[in-house]
């Protein structure tokens, strides 16, 4: 069966400092994992995806299959940054599949 | 971009009725939209899958006689809930994908959500 397990419900961090939210995922194929972010009072967003291996936002991930992780890192946080974030895991290709999201981190950044 | 609304964005209902939310893809099409429901402080947990033309696949869990989902074009789907209780309150959230084979379609777009409340 497909988890997907963010251990922390909480990040609390001081501006500056650096940020690393947690996901471990378990999935026997081969997964599509994603960061979605959602700011207060607005919708779930996009942040990144593994596959474009992009930084966004200064956030960057990388899929580590050996330890079946995908850690959402910033070397430097922002107030603005404050915000709940989820890890999502999908099937690759994965046309129709669903989305399994873990349970969220909300990221506290203190000035 | 892809652009994904909901409506009615709040909703205020009494026990017994029924309400019905709609979920739009505004400028693509979606084959696939998906329901959730996000209890407070919580992640979203997947109500069902609606495809386009066919039947929802409901997760383990969901009474499909009590969530209808209609997916009736490619814009375009409903949940309904039927004979609401005020444990049925709570935020619905959609989220559309794009036709399979088109650019972006492994991404899901969100719905700014629904608050249903049920006296």
């Amino acid at each position: 069966a497909q988890r997907v397990t963010q251990p922390e419900k909480l990040l609390s961090v001081f501006k500056g400092a650096p940020v690393e939210l947690k996901c471990n995922y378990s999935y026997s194929g081969s997964p599509e994992l994603f960061w979605y972010v959602q700011y207060s009072r607005q919708r779930l967003q996009l942040l990144l995806r593994h596959i474009s291996r992009e930084s966004i936002k200064g956030f960057t991930a990388d899929l580590n299959k050996g330890e079946t992780s995908f850690h959402l890192k910033k070397p430097f946080a922002q107030e603005e940054d404050s915000a709940m974030y989820y890890c999502a895991l999908t099937r690759r290709p994965n046309n129709f599949n669903k989305f399994y999201f873990g349970s969220g981190t909300k990221l506290n950044v203190k000035p | 971009g892809a652009v994904v609304s909901q409506h009615p964005s709040r909703v205020i209902c009494k026990s017994g009725t029924s309400v019905k939310i709609e979920c739009r893809s505004l400028d693509f099409q979606a084959t696939t939209m998906f329901w959730y429901r996000q209890f407070p402080k919580q992640s979203l947990m997947l109500m069902a899958t609606s495809n386009e033309g066919s039947k929802a696949t409901y997760e383990q869990g969901v009474e499909k006689d009590k969530f209808l989902i209609n997916h009736a074009s490619l814009t375009l789907s409903t949940l309904t809930v039927t004979s609401a209780h005020p444990e049925d309150s709570s935020f619905y959230i959609c989220s559309a994908r794009r036709t399979p084979g088109t650019s972006g379609s492994n991404e899901q777009f969100f719905g700014p959500g629904t608050r249903l409340t049920v006296l």
